[in-house]
């Protein structure tokens, strides 16, 4: 079976300062993608950044960027430069079979709350 | 804007009730997923559509079912509502190469049905 976990359920940050997210995830396939998705207080759920497990290199988008530990089956997401709009749920999520099926698994959520 | 529409946004009803929930995919998007969120169960895939027919399921109760119909939008039915039915439930929609397999590997999500049951 497919799991995700997020071991944070609340993280709080100073503006402008750096976080670091954790998950890790389980599968048996060789071929899978890992999301980290943004739920803000608006509710609706936002992709912040994917990484493709044949990829060794890290994902980046601007600030967001993670490290992709694929022997560990860790897929950590760190924050550089906190803003207040970062604050919302975290949600890692795993396509364990490259795109041909349907569900996304998700991980409970880490809640982050950048302070000013 | 995500592109993907969901109505109503909020939705308050009784137990033993029936209500549909709908959906409109991304322009040109032949996919369409149903989540539900509740604080309890977190995050749970019910059911994928794929150009109308239906390509995978998750954790739908049998009191729940769904549809995608020529114009590519869907309708999640819930029936014989109970309390713990409460929750968020989104639609998204990806990108699809042949067959239903995403291209991207990315959902696109609406900003969800806020369902309450009394």
């Amino acid at each position: 079976a497919q799991t995700v976990t997020q071991s944070q359920p609340e993280m709080s940050v100073q503006e402008a300062e750096t976080v670091t997210l954790s998950c890790t995830y389980d599968t048996s396939e060789s071929n899978y993608y890992l999301f980290w998705y943004k739920q803000p207080p608006s509710r609706q759920m936002i992709l912040v950044i994917r990484q493709e497990a044949y990829k060794q290199q890290n994902a980046t988008e601007n600030r967001f960027s993670v490290n992709f530990q694929k022997a560990a089956k860790s897929f950590s997401l760190k924050i550089s430069d906190s803003q207040l709009g970062d604050t919302a749920m975290y949600f890692c999520a795993l396509d364990s079979y490259g795109g041909s099926q349907g569900n996304l698994i998700f991980g409970k959520g880490t809640k982050l709350s950048v302070k000013p | 804007d995500s592109g993907v529409t969901q109505t109503p946004k909020h939705l308050i009803t009784a137990t033993g009730q029936r209500v549909t929930l709908r959906c409109s995919p991304r322009s040109g998007d032949l996919s369409v997923y149903w989540y539900q969120q509740s604080l309890d169960q977190g995050l749970q895939f019910l059911i994928q559509y794929y150009n109308g027919e239906e390509r995978a399921k998750g954790n739908i109760l049998e009191r729940f079912s769904a549809q995608q119909f020529p114009d590519l939008h869907s309708e999640l039915n819930l029936s014989s509502l109970e309390l713990g039915d409460s929750a968020l439930y989104f639609c998204a929609s990806s990108e699809s190469t042949g067959q239903g397999a995403r291209n991207t590997g990315e959902l696109f999500f609406g900003e969800g049905s806020r369902l309450t049951v009394l």
